[in-house]
């Protein structure tokens, strides 16, 4: 069946780093994907999302491209700040889903001053 | 733009008590997700419904659990006679197709 892997955390930097965030997918198809991200204490909020192969998603100064030749959506920044610590969920939508997500484990990511 | 709300934010309840949770999704959005999330996971799919029907609810963790959507608008989550296990952080999305958007969550506690 479809899944998603994550590289395993917590991931931890130092502000104005450079962040890659690894993900994975199997799949049949051409799922959508997306990157989730949680706050302490809050729900998820969609971050980016990328529906073809090659298109790059991008939001808050993150990004993520669809390759689909090595079946992968990393999530990259090129300056961390502090308030980006939070964990990050790499999920797919598979093509041929009504409604089920497919969810990394999640990645808790620590960026300290 | 109004996202998804959830009611309560935070439920402490004792063991063997019913507790209900209200979703109100995004106005334009027809499909309606549960989820939980416990400390350290991923979500956890829970239901499905579109419009008012619900379309997938075999992942109900036990018949202690329920769901409705009574118009197609908000949905009500209920877990009877809930126990300590049940403690976690239940989340609502909303969707038309493809990505979800999550409301906040509401975080139950089981004493």
């Amino acid at each position: 069946g479809d899944s998603v892997t994550q590289m395993e955390g917590p991931v931890t930097l130092s502000e104005e780093a450079f962040l890659t965030i690894n993900c994975t997918y199997t799949a049949t198809g051409y799922p959508s994907l997306f990157w989730y991200v949680q706050y302490p204490g809050e729900g998820l909020q969609l971050l980016l999302k990328a529906t073809k192969a090659d298109d790059k998603g991008s939001n808050k100064g993150f990004e993520a491209t669809y390759r689909k030749e090595t079946t992968s959506f990393h999530l990259e920044k090129g300056s961390v700040q502090v308030s980006d610590s939070a964990v990050y969920f790499c999920a797919l939508f598979p093509w041929d889903s009504n409604y089920q997500l497919i969810w990394g484990a999640g990645t808790k990511l620590i960026i300290k001053p | 733009d109004t996202g998804v709300s959830q009611n309560p934010r935070h439920k402490i309840t004792k063991r063997g008590q019913n507790v209900t949770f209200r979703c109100d999704p995004i106005s334009e959005h027809n499909r309606l997700y549960w989820y939980r999330q416990t400390l350290g996971q991923g979500p956890e799919f829970l239901t499905y419904f579109q419009n008012e029907a619900q379309l997938e609810k075999s992942r109900l963790l036990s018949d202690r659990f329920s769901a409705e959507r009574p118009k197609g608008s908000f949905s009500t989550l209920e877990i009877q006679r809930t126990e300590q296990g049940d403690s976690a952080m239940y989340l609502c999305a909303s969707s038309t197709l493809g990505e979800q958007y999550f409301g906040p969550g509401t975080r139950l506690t089981v004493t």
